[in-house]
C-alpha cells in the first residue's frame, strides 16, 4: 500500500526560528511529491518536486527531493506567526493522478 | 481568475438524507479530484473525473456515494442516505492536465446529526 509520512507530527518555534519539515514516501510509480500548505480552509500550493537535488524557493520557503532516500524536506527561514498552518505533503501514486497524502505537521510560530 | 468554488461551504443534514455537495473547477481545468478529511486525520482521495467520464473511482465507497461531471455545470459529490460517519470536510480539487499540480477549494464541511 502507497504511504507517505510526516515528521515532526507538531512543531512549536519562536518567530525568527528557521524549521525543517520532512516527509518520507513508498509508493509505486512515483512521479511527483507536492508541498501544501493548510490553514482553515483549502489546503494551498507550494511546490511540486520531480526530479532529485533540484531545490525549488519561494521567498522564505524552499524544497528539495532525493529520489534515492525518498524524502523531501521543507525549510521555512525567519518564520513568522503567518506561517502557522498545517503542512501537507503528497505524491502522484500509480497510473492516476490522485494524490496520496501525509497526516501533516502541524506548525505554530509563536511571538 | 476565480479559483475552485465549492457549495455549499457548510451543510446539515440529518441521518437518511441526501446530500449533494458541489464543485467548480478554476477556468481552464478539466479534471477534477475529490477528497474527504475525517476529523484528525489527512485528505483521502474519493474520485476522479474529466469532463462526464469517471476516471478512477478506487477511494469511493462502494455504496451511496456517487459522483459526475457533466459536460455543462459543477461537479457533484452525492451522498444518499447519509450515517453519522459521513461527517467531514470534502475538498474538490481541479488541474489543467494529468500529473499536473491540483488546486484545492475551500470544502463542503458535512454535519451529520
Amino acid at each position: 500500500e502507497d504511504k507517505v509520512v510526516q515528521s515532526p507530527l507538531s512543531l512549536v518555534v519562536h518567530e525568527g526560528d528557521t524549521v525543517t519539515l520532512n516527509c518520507s514516501y513508498e509508493v509505486t510509480n512515483f512521479r511527483s511529491l507536492l508541498w501544501y500548505k493548510q490553514e482553515k480552509k483549502a489546503p494551498t500550493f507550494l511546490f511540486m518536486l520531480t526530479s532529485s537535488g533540484i531545490e525549488k524557493k519561494s521567498g522564505r520557503l524552499s524544497s528539495i527531493l532525493d529520489k534515492k532516500e525518498l524524502f523531501s524536506i521543507l525549510n521555512i527561514t525567519a518564520t513568522q506567526t503567518g506561517d502557522s498552518a498545517i503542512y501537507l505533503c503528497a505524491t502522484f501514486t500509480g497510473t492516476a493522478s490522485k494524490l496520496t497524502f501525509g497526516t501533516g505537521t502541524r506548525l505554530q510560530v509563536t511571538l | 481568475n476565480a479559483g475552485v468554488m465549492q457549495n455549499p461551504r457548510h451543510l446539515v443534514r440529518r441521518r437518511g438524507q441526501e446530500a449533494r455537495l458541489r464543485c467548480s473547477p478554476m477556468k481552464g481545468h478539466s479534471h477534477v479530484y475529490w477528497y474527504r478529511q475525517l476529523p484528525e486525520e489527512g485528505l483521502k482521495f474519493m474520485v476522479y473525473l474529466q469532463k462526464e467520464n469517471i476516471i478512477d473511482e478506487s477511494g469511493m465507497p462502494k455504496e451511496r456515494f456517487s459522483a459526475e461531471f457533466p459536460k455543462e455545470g459543477p461537479s457533484i459529490l452525492r451522498i444518499q442516505q447519509v450515517v453519522r460517519g459521513d461527517s467531514a470536510a470534502y475538498f474538490c480539487a481541479s488541474s489543467p492536465g494529468h500529473y499536473y499540480e491540483q488546486y484545492f477549494g475551500p470544502g463542503t464541511r458535512l454535519t451529520v446529526t
